[in-house]
C-alpha cells in the first residue's frame, strides 16, 4: 500500500528547460510535503517543502505545487542545470507524526 | 559541524552473521531514524527514536533492533543478517516538533551473502 507514489521512475530533460517532478499521494491526513534530492553515493538532501494550507512555494529555480484536491504535488525547476541530475524523493508526513513517508524516486536527468 | 555520521559505510556479511551499524549527530536533535533503500522501493522506515533512552517500530521492523542511549547516537542492529537485509541504510535526524525536515547521513551499503 503506497501511500506516496511517484510514478514516474526517470525524465530526461535539456539544459535550460523546466523539468517537472510529479507526486501523488493518497492519505487525506497528510498536511505537510516535502522534495528531497540525492546524489550517487550520499544521503538525501532536503530541497523544498510546502504545508498544505499552501498551494505555491518557491525557493530560487525550484518552485513546488500542491493540488489537495487531486492529492497531488509537483516540483519545477526552472530552467534545468546539469547539476540538477539526481533521484528526487517526494516525501509526505501526517500532523504531529514526525515520521515521513516516501515515494519511489524519480531519477531526473539534464542533458547538454 | 560534521552533520549526520554513519560507520561503517560498507559491509559484507554471511548469512547468520550480526552487526551493529553506528549513527551520531552533532546537531542535538531530539528524533532519530534508521531508513533502508531498495530498488524502486524507495525509503522505508525501520525504527525511529524520539529521544534518548526511546524506540519505536516504523514500516520495516522485522530483524532489526534499535538502541537510543546517548542522545546523540542511534545504533541499529542485525542479530541474524539474510539476504534480504542487503540493502543501502541511511540514518537521519531532526529537531522533532514543529519541524519536520530531516537530515541524513551518507549511508551504509549493507551486503548479506
Amino acid at each position: 500500500d503506497q501511500q506516496v507514489k511517484q510514478n514516474s521512475p526517470s525524465l530526461s530533460v535539456q539544459e535550460g528547460r523546466i523539468s517537472i517532478l510529479n507526486c501523488d499521494y493518497t492519505n487525506s491526513m497528510f498536511d505537510y510535503f516535502l522534495w528531497y534530492k540525492k546524489y550517487p553515493a550520499e544521503g538525501p538532501t532536503f530541497l523544498i517543502s510546502i504545508s498544505s494550507i499552501k498551494d505555491k512555494n518557491e525557493d530560487g529555480r525550484f518552485t513546488v505545487f500542491l493540488n489537495k484536491s487531486a492529492k497531488h504535488l509537483s516540483l519545477h525547476i526552472v530552467p534545468s542545470q546539469p547539476g540538477d541530475s539526481a533521484v528526487y524523493f517526494c516525501a509526505a508526513e501526517i500532523q504531529g507524526a514526525q515520521k515521513l513517508v516516501f515515494g519511489q524516486g524519480t531519477r531526473l536527468t539534464i542533458n547538454p | 559541524n560534521a552533520g549526520v555520521t554513519q560507520t561503517p559505510k560498507f559491509r559484507v556479511l554471511k548469512t547468520g552473521q550480526s552487526m551493529t551499524l553506528l549513527c551520531a549527530q552533532d546537531m542535538n536533535h531530539e528524533y532519530m531514524y534508521w531508513y533502508r533503500q531498495d530498488p524502486g522501493m524507495g525509503l522505508r522506515l525501520i525504527h525511529y527514536s524520539v529521544g534518548e533512552g526511546t524506540t519505536a517500530k516504523g514500516e520495516v521492523p522485522d530483524g532489526y533492533n534499535v538502541s537510543r542511549l546517548k542522545k546523540q547516537n542511534f545504533l541499529l542492529g542485525l542479530e541474524s543478517a539474510a539476504p534480504s537485509q542487503t540493502s543501502v541504510y541511511f540514518c537521519a535526524s531532526s529537531w522533532g516538533p514543529p519541524a519536520v525536515t530531516q537530515y541524513f547521513g551518507p549511508g551504509t551499503r549493507l551486503t548479506v551473502l
